[in-house]
């Protein structure tokens, strides 16, 4: 089955520097990869998704980028503010698994003012 | 936040016993999942249901259980052969059991087994 390996587990910046957390996949046919922000006490609410025939989606502040030649996925946040404290994580999926998503481990991001 | 529910919010149970978790949404989503949460380990996958009726276990299945006889529900009951119980259970849903289509997460139920 696929594998899901997220880092780093941590991550502490300043605010206005920029974050990046990196997500390698085992399996070559995995062709969905979305991205889960989950504030503390609160549930995981996408924020970010890319598609296989894609290698690099941005929305405003954040943007990920997918090499599939190499099996992994980034998340990028510019401008980083103290609201973008959470935990994030990446997730894999194959159009045949019924929506299934593998998850990362997580990587708990701390932006300080 | 709306669409889909979970109860209780915090569940205590002695060794022993089973447990029922409920999950409910009103988003007419075909497919529902149960994950579990723990430190460290992202969200591991237990159930999933594509359609009422249907379901099939997930990555770590052993010693839960689920039904769905209604579209809307999808409860997931944690028995005393879970050897390890004590965890944050998450249970989410899409309009359809494809790729692409986004999970929509319940609040979640931590339960704390005594």
């Amino acid at each position: 089955g696929e594998n899901v390996e997220q880092h780093p587990s941590t991550l502490s910046v300043q605010e206005g520097d920029s974050a990046v957390i990196k997500c390698t996949y085992s399996d070559s046919a995995s062709n969905y990869f979305p991205w889960y922000k989950q504030e503390l006490g609160k549930r995981p609410q996408l924020i970010i998704d890319i598609r296989s025939n894609v290698g690099e989606k941005k929305d405003q502040r954040i943007a990920v980028t997918l090499n599939k030649t190499a099996k992994h996925f980034s998340l990028h946040i510019t401008e980083t503010q103290p609201e973008d404290s959470a935990v994030y994580f990446c997730a894999a999926s194959r159009g045949t698994s019924y929506g299934k998503l593998t998850f990362g481990q997580g990587t708990i991001l701390t932006v300080h003012p | 936040d709306g669409g889909i529910t979970q109860s209780p919010k915090y569940l205590f149970r002695k060794e022993g016993q089973n447990v029922t978790l409920s999950c409910e949404q009103n988003l007419n989503h075909d497919a529902m999942y149960w994950y579990r949460q723990d430190p460290g380990q992202g969200l591991r996958l237990i159930y999933y249901s594509q359609i009422v009726n249907d379901f099939q276990k997930g990555d770590i299945a052993e010693g839960y259980s689920v039904s769905r006889e209604k579209k809307e529900s999808f409860p997931l009951t944690v028995t005393s052969a879970q050897k390890n119980p004590t965890a944050f259970y998450l249970c989410a849903s899409t309009l359809k059991p494809v790729s692409y289509n986004e999970q929509f997460f319940g609040p979640g139920t931590r339960l704390t087994v005594l």
